[in-house]
């Protein structure tokens, strides 16, 4: 149990473009979604965290016009690349939280994104 | 916020020794400590958590430590083996539903 999925797993997109990245849990219902972004070598920065039903919170630096999060359902959250650039190129991933599983929390195999 | 360190950032053992990974952190209040494992291109996995009413636990080579008084826990893997090598993060955590810091990593490589 306690699965969660990530599409597209990897996603390449010309400068200019928006790109939207889903995230499911499976098999659970998640009360909180996060999105983290990843460059390499380095650890995962948290952007935003989402509640079901309510506005992403955004962390310090992260553009919320940029950054689109919707989180519809308790199944469902999605992020949404607005007019990526080469520097939003990335690894993406989110995890999952919730109430049942106490601290723990999810995370989905996460999206390569590359602007050309 | 809560601000978590981590030490050593690379690290190289020899096939069958011991790997230590340590963490700091500075909210006294957080009271979850995971530590994941991340292969070149995947999801992290958790490999061992440990919650702050507890001061040890142990899962076949791998086991943490957690000193509260000093704000400091440790991973620990014993009879390394290659297949180890990987990129550990540290994390804290304040309450269930709450954002996880994650301390900068270690890149581990276990010489065969």
């Amino acid at each position: 149990g306690a699965v969660v999925s990530q599409h597209p797993s990897r996603v390449i997109c010309k400068s200019g473009t928006s790109v939207k990245i889903e995230c499911r849990s499976l098999d659970f219902q998640a009360t909180t979604m996060f999105w983290y972004r990843q460059f390499p070598k380095q650890s995962l920065m948290l952007m935003a965290t989402s509640n079901e039903g309510s506005k992403a919170t955004y962390e310090q630096g992260v553009e919320k016009d940029k950054f689109l999060i919707n989180h519809a359902s308790l199944t469902l959250s999605t992020l949404t690349v607005t007019s990526a650039h080469p520097e939003d190129s990335s690894f993406y991933i989110c995890s999952a939280a919730t109430g049942d599983r106490g601290n723990e929390q999810f995370f989905g195999p996460g999206t390569r994104l590359t602007v050309l | 916020g809560e601000n978590v360190e981590q030490h050593p950032s690379t690290l190289s053992v020899q096939e069958g020794d011991s790997a230590v990974i340590k963490c700091t952190y500075s909210d006294s209040a957080s009271n979850y400590f995971p530590w994941y494992k991340q292969e070149l291109g995947k999801r992290p996995q958790l490999i061992i958590d440990i919650r702050s009413n507890v001061g040890e636990k142990k899962d076949q080579r791998i086991a943490v430590t957690l000193n509260k008084t000093a704000k400091h826990f440790s991973l620990h893997i014993t009879e390394t083996q290659p297949e180890d090598s990987a990129v550990y993060f540290c994390a804290a955590n304040l309450k269930p539903g709450n954002q996880f810091y994650f301390g900068t990593g270690t890149s581990l490589t276990v010489i065969p």
